[in-house]
C-alpha cells in the first residue's frame, strides 16, 4: 500500500525566503506526482504535474522535481509572498486512477 | 470554462434524512471523482467514474451512493449517514481517466455535517 509523508508538516516564514518542502513514498513504480495546493475548508488547485519520464517541472516561482528511485519529489518555493500561504499537497500516482494524497504541508508566509 | 461546481456549499442534515450533492464540469471532461475529506487530513477516494460508467468504489458503505447521469454531472446521493461521515466532500474531474497524465481539477467541496 502506498504511504506517502510530507516533510515538514508545518512551516511558518517571513516573506521572502526560499521554501523546500518535501515528499516521500514508499512506492516507487508510479506514473506521475501532482502538486497542490489547498486553501482553508477550499478544494484543490494543481500546480504541477511530473510525469514518471521527467526529472522536474517549473511554473514560475514553483520547481518541483521527482526522484522515483528514491521515492522522493521536492517542492521549491522562491521568494515566498503572504499569499502562498496554504496548505501543500503531493500525490504521486499509479496508472489505476488513483491519486493517494500526502499528509501535507500547512505553510504560513508572514509579512 | 475551468470550474468545477459543487452545490451546496454547506449542509446540516440528520440521521435520517436523504439528501445529495451535486457536481457540474463542462470542461468536456470524461473523468470525475468524489473525495472525502476530514479536517486537517489528506483527502480519501471514494468513487471513480470514467466515461460515465463506475470504476473505482473504494470500499464506501452503501449510505453513500453515486450516479452519473450524463458527461458533465455528478451526483452523491446521501442516507441515513452517521455523525462520522461529517467532512469536506470534493468533486473533481479530468480529461480522460487518471493515469494517463491528466491534471485534476476540483471544486470547491461542500461541507457536510450529520447531527
Amino acid at each position: 500500500k502506498q504511504e506517502v509523508t510530507q516533510i515538514p508538516a508545518a512551516l511558518s516564514v517571513p516573506e521572502g525566503e526560499n521554501l523546500v518542502l518535501n515528499c516521500s513514498f514508499t512506492d516507487s513504480a508510479i506514473y506521475n506526482l501532482q502538486w497542490f495546493r489547498q486553501d482553508p475548508g477550499k478544494g484543490l488547485t494543481s500546480l504541477l504535474l511530473i510525469q514518471s519520464s521527467q526529472r522536474e517541472q517549473t511554473s514560475g516561482r514553483l520547481n518541483a522535481s521527482l526522484d522515483k528511485s528514491s521515492g522522493r519529489s521536492t517542492l521549491y518555493i522562491a521568494a515566498s509572498q503572504p499569499g502562498d500561504s496554504a496548505t501543500y499537497l503531493c500525490a504521486p500516482e499509479r496508472n489505476t486512477d488513483k491519486l493517494i494524497f500526502g499528509t501535507g504541508t500547512r505553510l504560513q508566509v508572514f509579512p | 470554462d475551468t470550474e468545477v461546481t459543487q452545490t451546496p456549499k454547506h449542509l446540516v442534515m440528520g440521521m435520517t434524512n436523504k439528501k445529495s450533492l451535486k457536481c457540474e464540469q463542462h470542461m468536456g471532461h470524461r473523468a470525475m471523482y468524489w473525495y472525502k475529506q476530514k479536517a486537517k487530513k489528506p483527502p480519501e477516494l471514494m468513487f471513480v467514474y470514467s466515461y460515465e460508467k463506475l470504476s473505482i468504489n473504494e470500499s464506501v458503505p452503501s449510505r453513500f451512493s453515486p450516479e452519473c447521469p450524463n458527461s458533465s454531472l455528478l451526483n452523491l446521493h446521501l442516507h441515513a449517514l452517521q455523525p462520522e461521515d461529517s467532512a469536506l466532500y470534493l468533486c473533481a474531474s479530468s480529461q480522460d481517466r487518471a493515469g494517463r497524465n491528466e491534471k485534476l481539477f476540483f471544486g470547491s467541496g461542500t461541507q457536510l455535517s450529520v447531527l
